[in-house]
C-alpha cells in the first residue's frame, strides 16, 4: 500500500491564482482530513469527511473548498490564493470513529508559497 | 484559545530520559494521541491511551491521567534521531483530533 499521496510536493502561486491540492489514500479508509501546519504551529484542520458525498468545515476552512467524489480521493481547492495561505498542508485519513481506530495517517505534505 | 498546551522546546543528552508534559482542557474526551513529526516531514503516530494509566512501547511510553486533563510522554535510552517535534492531540469524539503546538526536541551528544 502506498498510504497516503498527496500532490504537488511543492508549488509557489500568484496573489489570485487557484490550483487544487490532490489527495488519494488506497487503505479504503472512511474518513479524510485536510490540515494546515504554519512554522512553529501546530496543525489546523481546514475541512474533513466521513465519506464519498459528505464533507464539513473544520477550524480554518476560509478560502478552500473540498470535494469527495470517491473514499480514495479528497482534493482540496484554494480559489482567489492570498499570502496567508503560505502553508504546508497535509492529508490525513483514518478508517472509522471510536477508540484506536481514530488514529490518522498523514500524507507527505505539499509546501505551498503565495507571492 | 487553546486549550492543549505542551512545551515548546526541550533539550535532552544522548542516552538520558526525557518527558514532554501535555495538558488539555474539553468537555467530551474520547483519547489522547502522540504523534512524532521529524523537520519537514509528516507526523507519524506514536501512542494512543484512553484508559487511565502507562502505555509502554519499546523506548516510549504514554501516560494519561483523564481526571487531571494531564498526558506525558516519556523517551528513554534518547538517541540523536529522537530530535524532532512531538504532537500531542486529543479527540472529542466525531474522529476529529485538536493538536497542541507541538515539542520540539533535541538531543545532544
Amino acid at each position: 500500500n502506498a498510504g497516503v499521496t498527496q500532490t504537488p510536493k511543492f508549488r509557489i502561486l500568484k496573489i489570485g491564482q487557484s490550483m487544487t491540492l490532490q489527495c488519494t489514500q488506497d487503505m479504503n479508509h472512511n474518513y479524510m482530513y485536510w490540515y494546515r501546519q504554519d512554522p512553529g504551529m501546530g496543525l489546523k484542520l481546514i475541512y474533513y469527511s466521513v465519506g464519498a458525498g459528505i464533507t464539513d468545515k473544520g477550524e480554518v476552512p476560509n478560502g478552500y473548498n473540498v470535494s469527495r467524489s470517491t473514499t480514495e480521493d479528497f482534493p482540496l481547492r484554494l480559489e482567489l490564493a492570498a499570502p496567508s495561505q503560505t502553508s504546508v498542508y497535509f492529508c490525513a485519513s483514518s478508517i472509522l470513529a471510536g477508540g484506536r481506530t481514530d488514529t490518522q495517517y498523514f500524507g507527505p505534505g505539499t509546501r505551498l508559497t503565495v507571492l | 484559545g487553546q486549550n492543549i498546551d505542551q512545551p515548546t522546546e526541550m533539550t535532552a543528552t544522548e542516552g538520558a530520559i526525557v518527558q514532554i508534559n501535555c495538558t488539555y482542557q474539553t468537555s467530551g474526551f474520547n483519547g489522547l494521541f502522540w504523534y512524532q513529526q521529524h523537520a519537514g516531514e509528516a507526523p507519524t503516530f506514536l501512542s494512543y491511551n484512553v484508559l487511565d494509566g502507562l502505555e509502554e512501547k519499546g523506548r516510549f511510553s504514554s501516560f494519561l491521567s483523564r481526571s487531571k486533563g494531564y498526558s506525558y510522554l516519556l523517551l528513554k535510552e534518547l538517541q540523536m534521531k529522537d530530535s524532532a517535534s512531538y504532537l500531542c492531540a486529543y479527540t472529542g469524539g466525531g474522529n476529529k483530533l485538536t493538536f497542541g503546538t507541538g515539542t520540539q526536541l533535541k538531543v545532544e551528544l
